[in-house]
């Protein structure tokens, strides 16, 4: 089943915060966080494990709550470079080694100048 | 460039007729992955190699698609009697897994599929 993303769009000035939200039915072994620009590949920004361990962009900051399923992304100061949609994709338990990626229907981020 | 290639990037067919993509992943990567994306949408699973080996596939998956890794390098992904519901863009990624790896997946650019 596809996690839910919230919010589906926002819209933000260079230099504010936004929350991006993955919310999923499964129980999960890790959730990877992409942006994709318009017309481009999705790029690996972050993956987050059960158990706590996580890699991925030095500018970026994730969180991964094991218990509600629930993982967020944090952007923070914004760049006009951030804009883009953003997508995670969750791994189950049942799987645990990142085989089948299930990916939400995105957020939309556009940041203003 | 060390990234994810795919060919053709964009390819125009009429329905009933097949079609053919290939995807090179980065060299050392043992796993690669197809995704399907239409708009607005997030990539979905469509089929997984470890190696030369098709470990998992969708259920989802109407047996018009087949795809094959032959030697564990490149992969080649073909949709048989195509259809218009087939348009959308497809993805390859490719990870290394390794006893301690992450697995994060690597995106190629896509082939965008448009069936007339």
């Amino acid at each position: 089943q596809q996690p839910v993303q919230s919010p589906q769009a926002v819209i933000l000035r260079e230099g504010e915060d936004a929350v991006i939200n993955c919310s999923s039915s499964k129980a999960l072994y890790s959730v990877h966080w992409y942006r994709q620009k318009h017309g481009e590949a999705p790029v690996f920004l972050m993956i987050l494990l059960k158990g706590g361990e996580q890699k991925g962009h030095d500018k970026i900051s994730a969180s991964f709550n094991e218990k509600k399923q629930q993982s967020s992304l944090y952007l923070t100061a914004s760049q006009l470079s951030y804009s883009g949609t953003y997508f995670c994709g969750t791994d189950p338990i049942s799987s645990g080694s990142a085989r089948q990626l299930t990916f939400g229907s995105g957020t939309q981020l556009t940041v203003l100048p | 460039d060390t990234g994810v290639s795919q060919d053709p990037r964009h390819k125009i067919t009429k329905r009933g007729q097949n079609v053919t993509f290939r995807c090179d992943p980065i060299s050392e990567h043992n796993r690669l992955y197809w995704y399907r994306q239409t708009l607005g949408q997030g990539p979905e699973f469509l089929t997984y190699f470890q190696n030369e080996a098709q470990l998992e596939k969708s259920r989802l998956l109407s047996d018009r698609f087949s795809a094959e890794r032959p030697k564990g390098s490149f992969s080649t992904l073909e949709i048989q009697r195509t259809e218009q519901g087939d348009s959308a863009m497809y993805l390859c990624a490719s990870s290394l897994s390794t006893s301690g790896s992450y697995n994060e997946q690597f995106f190629g650019p896509g082939t965008r599929l448009t069936v007339l």
